[in-house]
């Protein structure tokens, strides 16, 4: 079955410190890759996406996220966190132009 | 810049009566998308359409109807609510073969 897991629900990262929430997703070819974020009591807000090219792909407020064909992985980064980056943040896969799947979200928690 | 407006923010209804949750897009989008959100579930999708008139089903359409009267508007159903319908339903519009949704800030139903 298609998927897309996100195995961390939480993570807990010190103001300044690096980021990388993980994801993995399953689908027999390369589908549309997406990293949203929501803020609280908001909707989901579009971070970066990818379909080809350069595995990097740069997104907004210092984030970037790199493709792996063979992990099947579209992992996130950040070098530096600020206490505003607390959020939730889903990774989504589109393996057609019009369904979008979501995984369950890592909520990201940024200690002062 | 996209906008998506749902209606009512907030609502409490009772048990096995009729739910009405509105979702208007001024993006001229062809696409429209409901999903509810549950923790642990992350966001699936309820129903969705691809245009004026069309209605399709989602992952999780049962005991849901919408309806898309126009290109901008898209209306959630529920004729007979239940407690297990309590959620925050997400309205989102994107445009034909581009994946990129653009959200609403969500409706917050309790069924009691």
């Amino acid at each position: 079955a298609q998927s897309v897991t996100q195995p961390d629900a939480r993570v807990t990262v010190s103001e300044g410190a690096s980021l990388q929430l993980r994801c993995k997703y399953s689908y027999s070819a390369t589908p549309y890759l997406f990293w949203y974020v929501q803020y609280p009591r908001q909707g989901l807000q579009l971070l970066l996406k990818y379909y080809s090219g350069d595995p990097v792909v740069q997104g907004v407020n210092g984030f970037e996220a790199e493709f792996s064909k063979s992990n099947s992985s579209f992992h996130l980064r950040k070098a530096s966190v600020h206490w505003s980056d607390s959020a939730v943040y889903f990774c989504a896969v589109s393996p057609n132009n019009n369904r979008i799947f979501f995984g369950d979200g890592t909520q990201l928690v940024v200690k002062p | 810049e996209a906008a998506v407006t749902q209606s009512p923010r907030n609502k409490v209804a009772v048990t096995g009566g009729k739910v009405t949750l509105s979702c208007n897009q001024t993006n001229n989008h062809n696409n429209m998308y409901w999903y509810r959100q549950d923790t642990g579930h992350g966001l699936r999708l309820i129903h969705y359409s691809y245009g004026a008139g069309s209605t399709e089903k989602g992952d999780i359409p049962d005991g849901y109807k919408a309806s898309r009267p126009s290109q901008e508007n898209f209306s959630l159903i529920l004729e007979l609510a239940t407690p297990s319908q309590t959620s925050v339903y997400f309205c989102a519009s994107g445009e034909r073969g581009e994946n990129t949704l653009y959200f609403g800030a969500g409706t917050r139903l309790s069924v009691l």
